[in-house]
């Protein structure tokens, strides 16, 4: 089947506009996960969903950082009032469950550009 | 200290060779390791995951995992330039399975 699908793949916005990132996970994994990635750098955790609910929401940056899950499926992340320092690649990968075992799969991520 | 590090390299071997990527963690509840392969601009992908000491091979990759040193590494034998690419270690705890810890990555260039 897909593999985990991000939209947009780009985004381009002035500094203090919203934004929403969307992430469509493999069908049937029930965990879903956001990480961000800024140049050169590893991935920083964001948040994490074990189907609709966030138990681990610890990563997110700061209050202006949001994220649902609606259906057990989608999921949307965000970002109020954009700062520059918010520029950077955000990724989302899916599990078929939460487990310490059970390998992620990575969408191809959407590019913010904060100007 | 970070819980997760990564020689940052770069690292540069020559076609043929045996390349060795290391990573080292702090979290002694880590039950779970991974090593991710990503492409310039490309997302990871999961190439070895491994959970008990000891060594696991698959293909030209072995992963090598000592808890007691709190130490994982990769080996990539017989390296092709198609394997030129940074790697990420990526560690799970057994008590909150949804929050890995992800190195910087290692870069590696792999010379024909």
């Amino acid at each position: 089947g897909a593999g985990v699908s991000q939209s947009p793949s780009n985004k381009v916005t002035e500094k203090g506009k919203d934004v929403e990132l969307r992430c469509d996970p493999i069908s049937g994994h029930t965990a879903l996960y956001w990480y961000r990635q800024s140049l050169g750098q590893g991935l920083e955790f964001l948040i994490y969903f074990q189907g609709n609910s966030a138990p681990d929401k610890s990563g997110l940056p700061s209050d202006r950082f949001s994220a649902e899950r609606t259906g057990g499926s989608v999921s949307t992340l965000t970002i109020q009032r954009t700062q520059q320092e918010d520029s950077a690649v955000y990724l989302c990968a899916s599990s078929l469950v939460p487990l310490s075992n059970q390998p992620q799969h990575f969408g191809d991520g959407t590019r913010l550009s904060i100007l | 200290q970070k819980e997760v590090e990564q020689n940052s390299g770069p690292l540069s071997v020559p076609e043929g060779a045996i390349a060795s990527l290391n990573c080292t963690y702090s979290d002694r509840g880590s039950q779970s390791f991974f090593w991710y392969r990503q492409y310039s601009g490309k997302s990871p992908e999961l190439i070895m995951s491994i959970y008990s000491n000891g060594d696991k091979e698959d293909g030209r990759f072995t992963a090598q995992l000592n808890k007691a040193s709190q130490y994982v590494s990769l080996l990539i034998r017989d390296s092709q330039p198609s394997d030129s690419a940074t790697y990420l270690c990526a560690v799970t705890p057994l008590t909150n399975a949804g929050k890995s810890t992800f190195g910087d990555g290692t870069t590696l260039t792999v010379k024909p």
